[in-house]
């Protein structure tokens, strides 16, 4: 059965530094993508970065970038030089399918990042 | 403001009343979600849309809701007789048909319903 596991409920980092957040992931299906999304305590579930089962290359946005290793089924956050706005809830979701059939995300529950100055 | 909008933003009832909560997705934008998150837990499926046909929808939805999206634009969840349990937020996202837009699935603000 698809699922979602994120190990970390809650990291702390300083300004400045990298930080990596985890997510693994399981499904049958060999066709599938991987998002990351933030929730600052407003709500609003913030794009940050997707990355699909046949893409070549790591996924990158700006500060984000998505370690996409495939055999281990695991799909982790770096975000470098950390800034106090990036302190939210971070998600990682799953879409099984191509992106043509777009359907439901399994989404994990979620890492708690705090940045300290 | 071009993202998807959703209203009320927050709403306070009173068990047993009905509510409906209003989403205007990304205007090219063929497919719409709605999902419900309660505290600290990850946004859960309730229903979807392509254009305006409903193509699935969750167990977790009871016969109490019904989502809408008439003309394939805009979309309605309604609630009815609502019940603590219900209490969460609604959250509505929407997609376009493939590319970048296909692949990415932008989330509006979300509408806290809170049942008294």
């Amino acid at each position: 059965a698809q699922k979602i596991t994120q190990t970390q409920p809650g990291m702390f980092v300083q300004e400045k530094e990298a930080v990596t957040l985890d997510c693994t992931y399981d499904t049958s299906d060999p066709s599938y993508g991987l998002f990351w999304y933030k929730q600052p305590s407003s709500g609003e579930m913030i794009f940050l970065i997707y990355q699909g089962s046949y893409d070549q290359q790591n996924a990158t946005e700006g500060r984000y970038s998505l370690n996409f290793q495939k055999a281990r089924k695991s799909a982790n956050l770096v975000i470098s030089a950390s800034q106090l706005g990036d302190s939210a809830m971070y998600f990682c979701a799953m879409r099984e399918g191509v992106a043509g059939n777009n359907r439901k995300l399994i989404w994990g529950l979620g890492t708690s990042l705090a940045v300290n100055p | 403001d071009t993202g998807v909008s959703q209203d009320p933003r927050h709403k306070i009832t009173k068990r047993g009343q009905n509510v409906t909560f209003r989403c205007d997705p990304i205007s090219e934008h063929n497919r719409l979600y709605w999902y419900r998150q309660t505290l600290g837990q990850g946004p859960e499926f309730l229903t979807y849309f392509q254009n305006e046909a409903q193509l699935e929808k969750s167990r977790l939805l009871s016969d109490r809701f019904s989502a809408e999206r008439p003309k394939g634009s805009f979309s309605t969840l309604e609630i009815q007789r609502t019940e603590q349990g219900d209490s969460a937020m609604y959250l509505c996202a929407s997609s376009g048909r493939s590319g970048i837009s296909g692949n990415t699935i932008y989330f509006g603000e979300g509408s806290w319903l809170t049942v008294v």
